[in-house]
């Protein structure tokens, strides 16, 4: 087990253009978070998922942004017609159900729109 | 209103000095608390955390916090700072009467180790 893998790791786009991000999560892990993280803040709260059901957004999560988990498995997350203030690091992140157990986090994708 | 706090924004700690760094929380419960650490273009990494029972939590890389139920705070100490402990260190909590299970996090506190 290699961990929680995001891919791409850096992602430069014009404003306007849409993108798409994956999260593989720790295999036996069911819970599937996303953050967004700027800088000089800690990451704030996207979106979450236990297996393929999406069970909480935060008022963060515009229109132009959608996430899926299909089968249950790995996780995209799109941004459409991004915009300068979507410049950000998106991590995800997996557990196992229950409150209090550890959230395993990726590397993350660093998102610049130009 | 609901937050975590880390006043500090920015420590520096001589190397072999001790450390603390400060974690406030205002939630009508006891959340659970978590000390994650992020080192440059790394991810974030669970340093110790606390659900119930013993305030004083013992992590890894010779961290511990201690829970002030008085003071709503969680602090992260180190007896001997190393210079690898430079990194950015945030609180976070999930609320205990909340249904989502998503980490609330701190703005962080950044950490430099002086020679």
């Amino acid at each position: 087990d290699t961990g929680v893998s995001q891919d791409p790791r850096h992602k430069i786009t014009k404003r306007g253009q849409n993108v798409t991000f994956r999260c593989d999560p720790i295999s036996e892990h069911n819970r599937l978070y996303w953050y967004r993280q700027t800088l000089g803040q800690g990451p704030e709260f996207l979106t979450y998922f236990q297996n393929e059901a999406q069970l909480e957004k935060s008022r963060l999560l515009s229109d132009r942004f959608s996430a899926e988990r299909p089968k249950g498995s790995f996780s995209t997350l799109e941004i459409q017609r991004t915009e300068q203030g979507d410049s950000a690091m998106y991590l995800c992140a997996s557990s196992l159900t229950g409150r209090g157990t550890e959230a395993f986090f990726g590397q993350g994708t660093r998102l610049t729109v130009v | 209103a609901q937050s975590v706090t880390q006043p500090d924004i920015h420590i520096t700690v001589s190397e072999g000095a001790s450390l603390e760094l400060r974690c406030n929380y205002s939630y009508g419960a006891t959340p659970y608390l978590f000390w994650y650490v992020q080192s440059p273009g790394q991810g974030l990494q669970l340093l110790l955390k606390y659900f119930s029972g013993d305030t004083l939590v013992q992590g890894i890389k010779g961290f511990e916090a201690e829970f002030k139920r008085s003071q709503s705070s969680f602090n992260l100490r180190k007896p001997s700072v190393h210079w690898s402990d430079a990194a950015e260190y945030f609180c976070a909590v999930v609320p205990a009467n909340q249904a989502g299970t998503a980490l609330i996090f701190g703005k962080g506190t950044t950490l430099s180790v002086s020679s």
